[in-house]
């Protein structure tokens, strides 16, 4: 298993451009969450999804959209970058989210730098 | 609202000696609670988890945590820090199907 993939791990956008960041799991996991990293910040949760079709937003989903039309991905489109959307941006997925369940697998991440 | 916070932004400690990272939570209901471990340019890795049963749970690379319901907290333990062990340290809540997150505790072992 490759587990969740993202793609790319590096981009660098202008101010105005759009660009979707790619999101694949092979683990037949239902739930799936888009998370963004900022130094001292921690993480914080853009979208998230509990299957395919399914979607909702997440603390900060503003300037971003998703979809999940197959349950292997997880696609985060940027509408208009801006330099606050400078950060790095991590997809995960799990399971289940109930009962002994709830941790969450983690990709590699992608560094966006708007510029 | 369930929160986790981490009040320290680094911890030091000398290799081999015992290590803490603290983790106090806010919720409401029983917590479900978890530490993560992420190495510099890497995606997050799960260490473990405190769902219900011993207070002393054990997990990855001779990490545990202690769940203290009277103190709220749930603080990272080990024994015995490596330098390999220098990373940032995240504790998180389940909520609502995701996980909320701390802002991180670096942790720096020193040969």
């Amino acid at each position: 298993n490759a587990g969740v993939t993202q793609t790319p791990k590096f981009r660098i956008l202008k101010i105005g451009q759009s660009m979707t960041l790619q999101c694949t799991q092979d683990m037949n996991h239902n739930y799936m969450y888009w998370y963004r990293q900022d130094p001292g910040m921690g993480l914080k949760l853009i979208y998230y999804s509990v299957g395919a079709g399914i979607t909702d937003k997440g603390e900060v989903p503003n300037g971003y959209n998703v979809s999940r039309s197959t349950t292997e991905d997880f696609p985060l489109r940027l509408e208009l970058a801006a330099p606050s959307q400078t950060s790095v941006y991590f997809c995960a997925s799990t399971k289940r989210t109930g009962g002994a369940g709830g941790e969450l697998f983690f990709g590699e991440g992608s560094r966006l730098t708007v510029l | 609202a369930q929160s986790v916070a981490q009040p320290e932004d680094q911890v030091n400690v000398a290799e081999g000696n015992p290590l803490t990272v603290k983790c106090t939570y806010s919720v409401s209901g029983n917590p479900y609670l978890f530490w993560y471990v992420q190495y510099p340019n890497r995606g997050l890795q799960f260490l473990l988890k405190y769902i219900t049963g011993d207070n002393l749970v054990k997990g990855s690379y001779g990490f545990e945590a202690e769940f203290n319901k009277s103190q709220t907290s749930f603080h990272l333990k080990k024994p015995s820090a490596l330098v390999s062990d220098s990373a940032l340290y995240f504790c998180a809540v389940r909520r609502a199907g995701t996980l909320t997150f701390g802002k991180g505790t670096m942790l720096l072992v020193s040969p």
